[in-house]
């Protein structure tokens, strides 16, 4: 079985803070993905890794950035936290084959206050 | 371009009646297509895949295929009230490489 991995499942943090959020796989996967999700807006991309050290964005990457040094781990930094920034953020990950099944981590609520 | 439509619902159902849940989209190249269920405050979990025409089966669950109306829909037979969630329709586009689609999903209410 797949399995994804988040380091928190709820986290509370102040306006202004500098915001870590990670994301480990365990099935050897060559992309990862973090998305954040919004009542009545749906599941909206972030960023994407397809390989160690690289990074494309996604459809709302302002106020994020990413890091990925190690194939399974892929990091989502919010270098500023805002109030706007609340939300929930899931993560996922699929083999090195486009168009395949993409598999979640188990999310992680942020409440930035 | 990056269009995958579905009714928000809620969609109502008996219990052990059939729940049909639809979804179009609107790049005509799209190959691939998933279907999620997210349980409220959890994280989506795969039901089905289905990248060919017609209909595949797994247990209760029907995926439904139709390129040519660009078109996916979803049956849940003899719906259980645990089958209450949101459902997610997913779809790679032609040209999304790594990326894919979804829907805002809809909200399926299975009433004892």
């Amino acid at each position: 079985d797949v399995k994804v991995t988040q380091s928190s499942r709820y986290l509370v943090k102040r306006t202004g803070e500098k915001v870590f959020l990670e994301c480990v796989q365990d099935m050897d996967h060559e992309n990862m993905f973090w998305y954040r999700q919004d009542p009545g807006l749906g599941l909206r991309l972030i960023y994407f890794s397809y390989d160690v050290k690289m990074k494309e964005k996604g459809d709302i990457p302002e106020g994020y950035s990413v890091s990925r040094e190690k194939k399974e781990r892929f990091s989502l930094i919010l270098e500023s936290a805002s109030t706007n920034q609340t939300s929930m953020y899931l993560c996922a990950s699929t083999p090195g084959q486009i168009q395949e099944t993409q598999y979640f981590g188990p999310g992680t609520r942020l409440l930035v206050l | 371009q990056k269009e995958v439509e579905q009714n928000s619902g809620p969609l109502s159902v008996p219990e052990g009646a059939i729940a049909s849940l639809n979804c179009t989209y609107s790049d005509r190249g799209s190959q691939s297509f998933f279907w999620y269920r997210q349980y409220s405050g959890k994280s989506p979990e795969l039901i089905m895949s289905i990248y060919s025409n017609g209909d595949k089966e797994d247990g209760r669950f029907t995926a439904q295929l139709n390129k040519a109306s660009q078109y996916v829909s979803l049956l849940i037979r003899d719906s259980q009230p645990s089958d209450s969630a949101t459902y997610l329709c997913a779809v790679y586009g032609s040209n999304s490489g790594y990326a894919l689609n979804f829907g805002k999903g809809t909200s399926l209410l299975v009433t004892p």
